[in-house]
């Protein structure tokens, strides 16, 4: 079954500092996966996708298909990044449907 | 126009009420959806229309009755609910259903049955 784990449910850091938002996927075959983001009282919003490898915000995500993991990383947090942030994935068999993990809250402290 | 719009922003209905929450995009997106978010939880897949028709329902009770009149409305028709169907429901849209492609949502309506 597809699933998406978000193991923390609140990170709080101190701007400057880095950050590690872990995100761990089950799926069989080869998933596309994705990092939304939640800012307060804005909509949820795509930050980065695997198959595009880019870089938003400063913040990256690498697929490690052995660990089965799409952490996002950021060198240095900044107190704009404070938000709920969601991976999500979406199957190669698709059924157009995307699964959300359960969020992690994002607190960067100045 | 990049985003997409949802009417009402709140809503309060009885649980003998009909009523409907209504979802546009001008952005030439032929993949829409609605999603269903409680509070402190992820978004939950409802229904995906795919040019204007309904490709997936995730066993979603008769009570929520979703229609896309066309490529840029897509409507929740809601009756008889209950309680635990308090939530914020979101609508999304997408150029297509394939995974590559972003979805686009909108604030939400926040629903609340009494």
């Amino acid at each position: 079954a597809q699933r998406v784990t978000q193991p923390e449910k609140l990170l709080s850091v101190f701007k400057g500092a880095p950050v590690e938002l872990k995100c761990n996927y089950s799926y069989s075959g080869s998933p596309e996966l994705f990092w939304y983001v939640q800012y307060s009282r804005q909509r949820l919003q795509l930050l980065l996708r695997h198959i595009s490898r880019e870089s938003i915000k400063g913040f990256t995500a690498d697929l490690n298909k052995g660990e089965t993991s799409f952490h996002l990383k950021k060198p240095f947090a900044q107190e704009e990044d404070s938000a709920m942030y969601y991976c999500a994935l979406e199957g190669e068999d698709s059924s157009y449907k995307l699964i959300f993990g359960s969020g992690t809250r994002l607190l960067v402290r100045p | 126009d990049t985003e997409v719009t949802q009417t009402p922003k709140h809503l309060v209905m009885g649980m003998t009420n009909k009523k409907s929450l209504k979802c546009e995009q001008h952005m030439g997106h032929r993949a829409m959806y609605w999603y269903k978010q409680k509070a402190k939880k992820p978004p939950e897949l409802m229904f995906v229309y795919s040019y204007e028709k309904l490709s997936i329902n995730e066993s979603v009770p008769s009570r929520f009755s979703p229609e896309c009149p066309n490529s840029s409305l897509l409507n929740l028709h809601l009756h008889a609910l209950q309680p635990e169907d308090s939530a914020l429901y979101l609508c999304a849209s997408s150029q297509s259903v394939l995974a590559y492609y972003e979805q686009y949502f909108g604030p939400g309506t926040r629903l609340t049955v009494t």
